[in-house]
């Protein structure tokens, strides 16, 4: 199985700043289709978790700006620029080229 | 607006079966693949089952493999996830989720299963 590594484990920011959030994955994620099926998720306190990126740096509908997802291959990363109190929660990254389709284990933005 | 609103879950024993249903409205919903995704207590996101949107087709990873099926009724507009021989390690809240631009673009509120003696 594809193996989803997320650093840091948790992360406390000052609002207004920027948060960087790295998944790497133990296979590439690029498909035969040319196409890289990563994704990001944000699971606030006491909700669902919600589509945040697709497709390594596609923001889905609604998604602020301040949200930017980049990387090839095996690493990628979600900046969060300008973090604002509603970002916090538990970030988790997630592929679907290989099956088993796998999450990383998350990681948790907290506001200093 | 997609709504995705499971219900069924609840306590059971070890070993016995139980089955989730989701009633989606807001979408076409034949026009969709979907898919069951889990949270185990205080931990992480785990995939459980995908079914196609005729529902021809269904995937699962090896830890619920043999033991769930992920089906649907298009008429009726909704999701069934059937668990058998249940272990202590399903417990989790189980999401009923839609195929978007992500594999997960929308995602119910949860229910609750708990297998327990």
């Amino acid at each position: 199985d594809v193996v989803l590594t997320q650093t840091p484990v948790s992360l406390s920011v000052t609002l207004g700043d920027q948060a960087s959030i790295s998944c790497r994955s133990s296979q590439s994620l690029e498909y035969s289709d040319g196409y890289t099926y990563l994704e990001w998720y944000l699971q606030k306190p006491g909700q669902s978790p919600q589509l945040l990126i697709y497709g390594v740096s596609n923001r889905f509908s609604g998604v602020p700006d301040r949200f930017i997802g980049s990387g090839s291959g095996t690493d990628f990363t979600l900046k969060i620029s300008r973090v604002e109190p509603e970002d916090l929660g538990v970030y988790y990254c997630f592929q679907a080229t290989h099956d088993p389709l796998t999450f990383g284990s998350g990681t948790k933005l907290e506001i200093k | 607006e997609v709504q995705l609103v499971e219900t069924g879950g609840g306590l059971v024993q070890p070993g016995r079966s139980l089955k989730l249903s989701c009633v989606a409205s807001g979408f076409t919903f034949n026009n969709y693949w979907m898919s069951w995704t889990r949270q185990a207590p205080g931990k992480g996101l785990e995939w459980v089952a995908s079914i196609t949107n005729s529902g021809g087709s269904t995937y699962y990873p090896d830890s619920v493999k043999g033991r769930f099926t992920i089906s649907r009724d298009n008429a009726q507009n909704t999701l069934y996830l059937q668990m058998n021989s249940l272990r202590s390690e399903d417990t989790a809240t189980y999401y009923c989720t839609r195929l978007g631009r992500g594999w997960f673009a929308y995602w119910g509120q949860g229910t609750l299963v708990t297998v327990s003696s």
